[in-house]
């Protein structure tokens, strides 16, 4: 299977910072890379996908970035409703992996 | 607009088995391939299974940990996707979600989550 990672696991930030998430594979999995949102106790939330593209409704600070085996998720300005975990998710090959997530939290 | 939700969770005593139901609305769900993900408590997330419609041949695929003893089976006049967990082990313990495939990689939609504890 493909082991996914994310750095860091927990980053305090402010409102109004800018906040960026990285993930990697590894092995290469070209752009089949997505990003999920969750927040405590409730289900995650699908953001972007093939590294790259945003689900439509999706804030345009969210961006996603990479290919091959580094990805990184920015959130250009960090909003009260972004403090949340973060995951990625490898769709190259079945089994789907996801990495152990990112917490945001408030600083 | 989409709604998943799961039922059928509960306390299970290891070896022992569960169904999980999860009734879809909101879109055409024998269009759509259906997966089950869980989260086991305060971990990240981990990949179940997934059924396709019929129209690709109705095939499930699974993660290597429940292989061989779940199945994921979907009954389309009932707008319904199930998970039959057999043989379930404590480290089974976590909170299943369904979901809406997205483009036969991602998980577009997400039910709520319906907790599962195996324990003696």
């Amino acid at each position: 299977d493909i082991q996914m990672t994310q750095s860091p696991s927990s980053v305090s930030a402010s409102v109004g910072d800018r906040v960026t998430i990285t993930c990697r594979a590894s092995q290469d999995i070209s752009s089949w890379l997505a990003w999920y949102q969750q927040k405590p106790g409730k289900a995650p939330k699908f953001l972007i996908y093939a590294a790259s593209s945003l689900l439509s409704g999706v804030p345009s600070r969210f961006s996603g970035t990479g290919s091959g085996t580094e990805f990184t998720l920015t959130i250009s300005s960090l909003q009260p409703e972004d403090f949340a975990t973060y995951f990625c998710q490898q769709a190259d090959s079945f089994p789907f992996t996801f990495g152990p997530g990112t917490k945001v939290d408030i600083k | 607009e989409v709604q998943l939700v799961e039922s059928g969770g509960g306390l299970v005593r290891p070896g022992g088995s569960l169904r999980l139901s999860c009734a879809a609305s909101g879109f055409t769900f024998s269009n759509v391939w259906m997966i089950w993900v869980r989260q086991a408590p305060g971990k990240g997330l981990e990949w179940v299974g997934r059924t396709k419609t019929k129209t690709s041949g109705e095939t499930t695929d699974y993660g290597a940990p429940v292989k061989d003893r779940f199945i994921v089976s979907r009954d389309d006049s009932k707008n319904t996707v199930y998970l039959q967990m057999n043989s379930l082990k404590i480290e089974d313990t976590a909170v299943y979600y369904c979901g809406t495939d997205y483009a036969t990689r991602w998980v577009g939609s997400w039910g709520q989550g319906i907790l599962v504890t195996v324990s003696s």
